[in-house]
């Protein structure tokens, strides 16, 4: 079965600096998507960023950017120039494939990120 | 244009008693989800659908059903509330089709559940 992992629940950023978010995943499938979403305390659930499996570049959204190891299996998150507003909950997920429970995403545990000011 | 909305935003039940929860979206999506959040947990599935009139379980489908007579709304019933059902419950649907990076599940804000 594939397993999502996240091995820091916590971490903390000083405001404008940068910080790497740890994601380490299991699969014997070799075309899937991951995924980094934020929750801040409202609670939604807002994308952050997306890789596909098949793709070799690392996405990137504006401050936000991923390291994909595929052969690793790994995917961890780097927020640039880091802001009060990015403070929230970061969880990784895997996308399994449409024939696997509907394409169903599998989280990881989460880590609780802190700005500081 | 909404995207994924949800009713009740909070609810409290007493140990027993029944429920619905609505999930809408706007989008035209065939796929739709529901998770639980536990704390200091990641989202499990409970249930999907993968189109109109079609349902089936997910991770922890025990003690929910659930009904997508409508394309647009999937509803979640909890017939015998119990205390270990206290979470808070997403919503999320996503398309099939269009390109192949149209992969993305968009989430509803959430139903805060106390079940006492």
């Amino acid at each position: 079965a594939q397993t999502v992992t996240q091995s820091q629940p916590e971490m903390s950023v000083q405001e404008a600096e940068t910080v790497t978010l740890s994601c380490t995943y299991d699969t014997s499938e070799s075309d899937y998507y991951l995924f980094w979403y934020k929750q801040p305390p409202s609670r939604q659930m807002i994308l952050v960023i997306r890789q596909e499996a098949y793709k070799q570049q690392n996405a990137t959204e504006n401050r936000f950017s991923v390291n994909f190891q595929k052969a690793a299996k790994s995917f961890s998150l780097k927020i640039s120039d880091s802001q009060l507003g990015d403070a929230a909950m970061y969880f990784c997920a895997y996308r399994n494939p449409i024939y696997n429970q509907g394409g169903k995403l599998i989280f990881g545990q989460g880590t609780e990120l802190s700005v500081k000011p | 244009n909404a995207g994924v909305t949800q009713t009740p935003k909070f609810r409290v039940l007493k140990t027993g008693q029944s429920m619905t929860l609505l999930c809408a979206q706007d989008m035209n999506h065939e796929y739709m989800y529901w998770y639980r959040q536990d704390p200091g947990m990641g989202l499990r599935l409970i249930h999907y659908s993968v189109g109109e009139g079609t349902t089936a379980k997910g991770e922890v489908p025990d003690g929910y059903n659930v009904s997508r007579l409508k394309k647009q709304n999937f509803l979640l019933g909890l017939e015998s509330a119990a205390p270990s059902q206290t979470s808070v419950y997403f919503c999320a649907s996503r398309t099939s089709r269009g390109p192949r990076g149209q992969e993305t599940q968009y989430f509803g804000p959430g139903t805060r559940l106390l079940v006492l």
